[in-house]
């Protein structure tokens, strides 16, 4: 069935440093892939999303390519501010079925130290 | 446009009760699903449905029922509480065509079973 591996957390990273966070996939069809953000106490936010092989979703300096050649979708930011503290989710849908669903990877907690 | 809302916000119950948590969403959307979020192991589906009166079991169905009366509500009942339900429950609700497929969750309720 469909997986999602993400990078293991926590993630400490001092204020205006480089993030990525990795993650890869393993599905059949043609996902469309997202990554998610959930702040302390929350639910989950939709933070970018890519549809098909080469897109880029970005949103508020977060950015990661659908790279189907690596089964990949990494989540990179330039400049981390403190207040990007939170747990990043990538996750796929099954395009393919009709669940209408997501996979979720386990999830990395980002800190940023000002 | 509340989007998708939750009920309770958190919940304590002794092992053997039965309780329902509430889901509901005011986008007209045809797809639900519940999910469970545990430590370490990201989200996990526990029963969706692609339209009123359908409804199917995820990865994690066990010890959960669901209906689907109307378009709008998704209820998740716990006929029996066992301590292993203990989890963080999100409701979330998307579009039904291909071109909507963004998940938009509900603000979770946090169950505790003793």
């Amino acid at each position: 069935g469909d997986s999602v591996t993400q990078m293991e957390g926590p993630v400490t990273l001092s204020e205006e440093a480089f993030l990525t966070i990795n993650c890869t996939y393993t599905a059949t069809g043609y996902p469309s892939l997202f990554w998610y953000v959930q702040y302390p106490g929350e639910g989950l936010q939709l933070l970018l999303k890519a549809t098909k092989a080469d897109d880029k979703g970005s949103n508020k300096g977060f950015e990661a390519t659908y790279r189907k050649e690596t089964t990949s979708f990494h989540l990179e930011k330039g400049s981390v501010q403190v207040s990007d503290s939170a747990v990043y989710f990538c996750a796929l849908s099954d395009g393919d079925t009709g669940r209408r669903a997501l996979t979720f990877g386990s999830g990395t907690r980002l800190q940023v130290q000002p | 446009n509340a989007g998708v809302t939750q009920t309770p916000k958190f919940q304590v119950l002794k092992t053997g009760q039965s309780m329902t948590l509430q889901c509901a969403q005011d986008m007209n959307h045809e797809y639900m699903s519940w999910y469970r979020q545990d430590p370490g192991m990201g989200l996990r589906l526990i029963h969706y449905s692609v339209g009123a009166g359908i409804t199917d079991q995820g990865e994690v169905p066990n010890g959960y029922n669901v209906s689907r009366s109307t378009t709008e509500d998704f209820p998740l009942r716990l006929l029996s509480a066992a301590p292993s339900q203990t989890s963080v429950y999100f409701c979330a609700s998307r579009g039904g065509d291909c071109a909507t497929d963004t998940q938009y969750f509900g603000p979770g309720t946090r169950l505790t079973v003793l």
